[in-house]
């Protein structure tokens, strides 16, 4: 079975900008999770989406939205880019529905923001 | 809201050593805690799942045990090797299936 795909794996942009970031969850999951990681607050919860529902919002200005398609798939978007936005972008994905599954990450994609 | 800790944060161990990674939080009311180990610059790679039932879990030479009532965790790795390097995090998630993650700890074997 695949895993966790994440496109693009890095990306350059300068500040203004905006980006999206696109995950593909393990086949049958419904559960898609978006975390931001950077050295100085470590690993951050941004959204999380279920059947195409947010279901749950992170500490993170509106400039970060995310959606999710009926296939489950799920991108995440970035407006007004800022150098502070720079990070590793990680999306999880799980069968979902109850948090005792477990939870599946991505290989992340690299964010730089100039 | 949850808080997860780490201690150590960083590990240098001589291979062949067994070492045994501490993870605390703050509410006990958890559904699981998940053990993960991130190597630079990747994702993370789920090592071991402990449902909340559950007091351990063993993969090969990891062993991950839970005691709910005290908020701890611990990751037992036996004989540790080189290939072992990598930061380890713990985390635990809430009923919205967001995560909490501590801060990890940095293991490095020395060959």
């Amino acid at each position: 079975k695949a895993g966790v795909t994440q496109t693009p794996r890095y990306l350059i942009k300068t500040r203004g900008q905006q980006v999206t970031l696109s995950c593909s969850p393990i086949s049958g999951h419904r559960s898609v999770s978006w975390y931001q990681q950077t050295p100085g607050q470590g690993l951050q919860f941004l959204f999380e989406y279920f059947s195409e529902t947010q279901r749950n919002k992170g500490n993170f200005p509106g400039r970060f939205s995310g959606r999710q398609f009926s296939n489950s798939r799920s991108e995440m978007n970035v407006s007004t880019l800022e150098l502070g936005d720079s990070a590793l972008y990680l999306c999880a994905s799980s069968l979902g529905g109850v948090p005792s599954y477990e939870q599946y990450f991505g290989p992340g994609t690299r964010l730089t923001v100039t | 809201k949850q808080e997860v800790t780490q201690i150590p944060a960083a590990l240098s161990v001589p291979e062949g050593e067994n070492l045994v990674l501490n993870c605390s939080f703050t509410d006990s009311a958890i559904y699981n805690l998940q053990w993960f180990r991130q190597d630079p610059g990747k994702g993370l790679t789920s090592l071991l799942l402990i449902q909340s039932s559950q007091r351990e879990q063993t993969s090969g030479r990891l062993n991950a045990s839970l005691d709910k009532s005290s908020g701890r965790s611990t990751l037992y790795i036996a004989a540790s090797q080189p290939g072992d390097s990598a930061t380890y995090l713990c985390a635990v998630p809430s009923t919205g299936n967001q995560f909490y993650f501590g801060t990890g700890t940095s293991l490095t074997v020395i060959p």
